[in-house]
């Protein structure tokens, strides 16, 4: 079955405390993507990657970091968690990176930094 | 810059009728994509339905349809017959070249809350 997955699907941590969410796709997308979703704003980009070792910012990217050494994997890293970075987190792929293409988007990843 | 507006922060239908949300745009680019996306409760983001910007008909997915008027700049989402399991959060996106890069990032609209009532 197609999809992206991400895990944890929920966390709650302490401020300071490193973490990852890891994200995979089996659909060798070229381009995949993490966004936050907060009441009221929408979803917004927070990185992004065209192609394997090929990574950029989005609209909101500090106290983020990624990477992407396998096609497959696109993990967003948060070296030192503070409560604004409580949100709802979405890993998203697509085949290309142009308009035509569909993102496909994993389950989420609801995170609480207290 | 790319922006999404969507009007309406909560819409009410009876099941079985008719229902229209709003979406316009801003872009100045002449390519582009424009995307409707479903939240239910549960969270997850499901795709419903694509219309490009050199599309000349109206893209339409079994009861999920795109009123597209590229000279308003709007992509409204018309759900025909609706059904309780409609009720949801709608988010309108757009995809298009990030104004001097190369992020073809979907841009969101805050979003609907559709409640259907039986």
């Amino acid at each position: 079955e197609a999809q992206v997955t991400q895990n944890p699907r929920y966390l709650i941590t302490v401020t300071g405390k490193k973490l990852t969410v890891t994200c995979s796709q089996n659909m060798n997308h070229e381009y995949m993507s993490w966004y936050r979703q907060d009441p009221g704003l929408g979803l917004r980009q927070i990185y992004y990657s065209m192609n394997v070792e090929v990574t950029d910012k989005g609209d909101v990217p500090e106290g983020y970091k990624v990477s992407r050494k396998e096609k497959r994997n696109f993990p967003l890293i948060l070296e030192s968690p503070s409560p604004n970075q409580t949100s709802l987190y979405f890993c998203a792929s697509s085949l290309r990176p142009v308009s035509v293409y569909e993102q496909y988007f994993g389950p989420g990843t609801r995170l609480t930094v207290t | 810059a790319q922006k999404i507006t969507q009007t309406q922060p909560g819409m009410f239908v009876q099941e079985k009728e008719a229902v229209t949300l709003d979406c316009t745009y801003d872009t100045s680019d002449q390519s582009y994509g424009l995307f409707w996306y479903k939240q239910p409760s549960s969270g997850e983001m499901i795709f419903l339905i694509y219309q490009g910007s050199y599309d000349e008909q109206n893209a339409t997915e079994g009861r999920y349809s795109l009123n597209f008027q590229k000279a308003r700049k709007s992509a409204n989402l018309v759900i025909s017959a609706s059904q309780l399991g409609d009720s949801a959060m709608y988010f309108c996106a757009m995809r298009g070249r990030y104004s001097g890069g190369s992020n073809y990032k979907l841009t969101f609209g805050k979003g609907t809350l559709l409640t259907v009532n039986p």
